[in-house]
């Protein structure tokens, strides 16, 4: 059964770089093909795609409000892969969530969701 | 970017109701459209997508319908387990991949 438990700091100060990861268990990201996403949700507030990328690394696609601060990478060694978001203000608070594509291209829905994680943006 | 606008935010309704969501592409998206369900606390959980199908295991008292820009989601007689927000998703450009803005599901 596959399973995605995001990773990182809680607390990040405002103008550094937030960085997660998510881990991938019950499937190994080099053998399947697929499409890895994040995606996030401030408090009380809907949901934001801020990018995906495919198993091997690319292509990828960022969500342009946000592509200037933006990398995702894959560690298919330890069936990872992870999110950096640098110069981070308060509006980046929000619980962050990786998740799986359906298909092996992004254009599909996002099947397999991590529980999320809370990261706020304070000094 | 595609915006999705759904309606209406919030709704209020009884065990036993038949409930209806709708969602609108600001352009035409075909059939590219997923459904999620989001309980408190919880990540959302796919339900729908090409507009109409089913994800396994979901009850067969959600359907959704619709193409081009108008979609939407029907429960067809509302279960405890039901009361959630739900999101509607469009996949047909992942430049972004867009959501719309959510519709809480509350007990009337």
């Amino acid at each position: 059964q596959l399973q995605l438990q995001e990773s990182g700091p809680g607390l990040v100060k405002p103008s550094e770089t937030l960085s997660l990861t998510c881990t991938v268990s019950g499937d190994s990201i080099d053998s399947s093909y697929y499409y890895w996403g994040w995606i996030r949700q401030p408090p009380g507030k809907g949901l934001e795609w801020i990018g995906s990328i495919y198993y091997s690394g690319s292509p990828y696609y960022y969500n342009p409000s946000l592509k200037s601060r933006v990398s995702i990478s894959v560690d298919k060694a330890k069936n990872q892969f992870s999110l950096k978001l640098s110069s981070v203000t308060a509006a980046d608070t929000a619980v962050y969530y990786c998740a799986r594509h359906s298909g092996t291209v992004s254009t599909t829905p996002l099947s397999h969701w991590g529980q999320g994680t809370l990261v706020t943006v304070s000094s | 970017d595609i915006q999705m606008t759904q309606s209406p935010s919030t709704l209020s309704a009884s065990i036993g109701d038949r409930v209806t969501i709708t969602c609108r592409a600001s352009q035409s998206i075909s059939s590219w459209l997923a459904w999620y369900q989001q309980k408190p606390g919880q990540a959302p959980k796919l339900l729908i997508y090409k507009a109409s199908t089913l994800e396994s295991g979901v009850p067969s008292r959600f359907s959704g319908s619709g193409s081009g820009t108008e979609f939407t989601v029907t429960i067809s007689s509302l279960q405890p387990d039901d009361f959630a927000t739900y999101y509607c998703q469009q996949y047909s450009s992942s430049s972004p991949l867009t959501f719309g803005g959510g519709t809480k599901v509350e007990i009337k």
